[in-house]
């Protein structure tokens, strides 16, 4: 069966350091998708792909970047990790063009605290 | 901007209760409107969803029917069960953008 993976599933890590969280993908889908979530903010956008050596920013970019060099994976680096960014952080794929009426498939998230 | 405001939860309630778990939007033109669940330890799944107003989306014995004249989109299931214990998010998507914006999530407790 298709899935959608992240690694690590937990991660700590301290201030300053670069960190990179893994999604792989086996629905052969164009769209990846990087989101946090945080109590009481829901999931929040932060960097998405349409395709191969795609990449475009979502609404909390600052701090985050994403390469795409296949079409199976998007990797999330914090450059500099911050306090700021503990979070649970998923990773979702879509097929279609039209996100008004495309599903997205979430991995099982990312738990990063940073010290 | 556009936006999704989400009942406050945790919502407890005992099997076999009905449910309403509210949502209301706001935005231009005329988003897809959607509910995902997240069951403890997973990632979001689509529940269902609607594209145009006045259609219901239903999935699992839940539903929930587009309504433009008052942007809502409420979640209700006439029976909870135990395995119905999970947050839930109401979404959109609007016309032209890539941004699916979620609300903050309502946690529902179902007690045996």
């Amino acid at each position: 069966d298709a899935e959608i993976t992240q690694s690590p599933r937990h991660k700590i890590t301290e201030t300053g350091r670069q960190v990179t969280l893994a999604c792989h993908q086996t629905w052969n889908h164009n769209n990846m998708f990087w989101y946090r979530q945080d109590l009481g903010h829901g999931l929040r956008l932060i960097h998405y792909s349409y395709g191969v050596h795609d990449t475009n920013k979502g609404e909390v970019s600052d701090g985050y970047s994403v390469s795409r060099s296949n079409t199976e994976d998007l990797p999330l680096t914090l450059e500099s990790a911050a306090s700021s960014q503990t979070s649970v952080y998923f990773c979702a794929s879509s097929e279609l063009r039209d996100p008004s009426t495309d599903t997205q498939y979430f991995g099982p998230g990312t738990r990063l605290t940073v010290l | 901007g556009d936006s999704v405001t989400q009942m406050e939860g945790p919502v407890t309630l005992s099997e076999e209760a009905f449910l309403t778990i509210n949502c209301t939007y706001t935005a231009t033109g005329y988003p897809s409107l959607f509910w995902y669940v997240q069951y403890p330890g997973e990632g979001l799944q689509l529940l269902l969803k609607a594209t145009k107003a006045d259609d219901k989306g239903s999935n699992k014995g839940f539903e929930a029917t587009y309504r433009k004249e008052t942007t809502s989109f409420h979640l209700e299931k006439g029976s909870v069960q135990v395995s119905d214990s999970a947050v839930y998010f109401c979404a959109l998507n609007n016309t032209g953008g890539f941004k699916t914006i979620f609300g903050a999530g309502t946690r529902l407790f179902v007690k045996a």
